[in-house]
């Protein structure tokens, strides 16, 4: 019972890398979101999908881009790594829609540094 | 103005002592009022969920909303170490797709002392 399944835990980049984080649910949920989490601001949405193919900016989309090919994978792309892109980013999911209970699961996370 | 305002803390009280832990908010469209706490280095887990005003109770924790005020609180009672966590409060209006995009507070960093 994975739930939400984040890789890497732990990533130092250097200035303009590029790297992708993974994110996988097994829970066959339709909405998938990917946040980051910086002290004293809680968490801000970057990009968001509500399904296999559709994907939407969240809050703070600059310098990512996502793409999602099937349900239950949503990966997280940096192109040109920056300093103010150093981090704790938290992907989660929820089944969505118009239920009146939905929650959403988080994976425990990728803590990432630029330097 | 932010949408949310959350006491950043850190709170630190006694065990056994009765937590309460708070957030306001601006945008009158939000709907659903959700409370997640976060152990350290780990991701949010959703507490407590209402999308009414009033109170909601379930075991030692009671989450309680007021509109009218756009004020919402958590109360923990009997609180012991395993509470020691940072908590969110989160809300939601609906979006164009229909689901629910939350926004967080920033968080209440809560230590219970043994």
């Amino acid at each position: 019972n994975a739930g939400v399944t984040q890789t890497p835990k732990f990533r130092i980049l250097k200035i303009g890398q590029s790297m992708t984080l993974q994110c996988t649910q097994d829970m066959n949920h339709n909405y998938m979101y990917w946040y980051r989490q910086d002290p004293g601001m809680g968490l801000k949405l970057i990009y968001y999908s509500v399904g296999a193919g559709i994907t939407d900016k969240g809050e703070v989309p600059n310098g990512y881009n996502v793409s999602r090919s099937t349900t239950e994978d949503f990966p997280l792309r940096l192109e040109l790594a920056a300093p103010s892109q150093t981090s704790v980013y938290f992907c989660a999911s929820e089944q969505g829609g118009a239920a009146t209970n939905e929650k959403l699961f988080f994976g425990s996370g990728t803590q990432l540094s630029v330097l | 103005q932010k949408e949310v305002e959350q006491d950043p803390g850190p709170l630190s009280v006694p065990e056994g002592a009765i937590v309460s832990l708070n957030c306001t908010y601006s945008n009158s469209a939000f709907q659903y009022f959700m409370w997640y706490r976060q152990y350290s280095r780990k991701g949010p887990e959703l507490l407590m969920y209402t999308y009414s005003s009033g109170n909601k109770e379930d075991g030692r924790f009671t989450a309680q909303v007021d509109k009218s005020s756009k004020y919402i609180s958590l109360f923990i009672r009997d609180s012991q170490p395993s509470d020691s966590a940072t908590y969110l409060c989160a809300m939601s209006a609906r979006s164009n797709f229909g689901n629910e995009k939350l926004t967080f507070g920033t968080g209440t960093r809560l230590t219970i002392i043994p």
